[in-house]
């Protein structure tokens, strides 16, 4: 079975500091994997998604992961965060050939103007 | 507007008082799914179905049921709720013209049960 781990419950920042947040998982497969937003009382966005090919991928507001086959791991990366990302991450996997996604527990972010 | 769609967002009822969460997609999607979000666990899957009258359970399936009897329709029924079913509830769903796993989700329902 497939299991997501997210390295931090709550990320304190100041707007302007980079963010990074760290998703690994254990898998034996081929993955997809997701990064996920939740902002306060709204439902889960996504954020950006590797499905294959460069494992650096962009996403939607400035936000970029990385894809370490061989750590397992899908980092969130982004190099100015402002007062509007505070938020909940959720980085997620499924198999490529399955429908059913594994999430992690979520990183709460807040950010300080 | 591309959209999956959850009535009520708010809820507050008693215990064994059976109640319905509907589910929405517009997508024409095969894959739907709930979840339910609870504080440091995350999100959970509660049950999923592949296509029409094809359910299954996830991980947390004890306590609800679920029915697929058209493709845009996944309803969420709770036969007895019991307070440890007091969560928030996202219903999703996928098709494979989208990416397997790139997963669409309704604003979410809140349910408090006393």
């Amino acid at each position: 079975a497939q299991s997501v781990s997210q390295h931090n419950h709550h990320v304190i920042l100041s707007e302007a500091a980079s963010l990074e947040l760290g998703c690994n998982y254990s898998y034996g497969g081929t993955v997809n994997l997701f990064w996920y937003v939740q902002y306060p009382g709204q439902h889960l966005q996504l954020l950006l998604k590797y499905f294959s090919g460069d494992p650096l991928v962009k996403g939607i507001k400035g936000f970029e992961a990385e894809f370490i086959k061989s750590k397992f791991s899908f980092n969130l990366r982004k190099p100015s965060v402002q007062w509007s990302d505070t938020a909940e991450y959720f980085c997620a996997v499924n198999s490529v050939n399955d429908y059913k996604l594994s999430f992690g527990a979520g990183t709460t972010v807040t950010v300080r103007a | 507007e591309a959209q999956v769609t959850q009535n009520p967002r708010y809820l507050i009822t008693v215990t064994g008082k059976k109640l319905t969460v509907t589910c929405s997609q517009n997508m024409n999607h095969e894959y739907m799914s709930w979840y339910r979000q609870d504080p440091g666990l995350g999100l959970r899957q509660i049950y999923y179905s592949m296509n029409v009258e094809v359910t299954d359970k996830g991980d947390v399936p004890e306590g609800y049921k679920v029915s697929r009897k058209e493709k845009r329709n996944f309803p969420l029924i709770l036969e007895s709720p019991s307070p440890n079913q007091t969560s928030l509830y996202f219903c999703a769903s996928s098709g494979a013209a989208s990416g397997r796993g790139e997963q669409f989700f309704g604003p979410g329902t809140r349910l408090t049960v006393l």
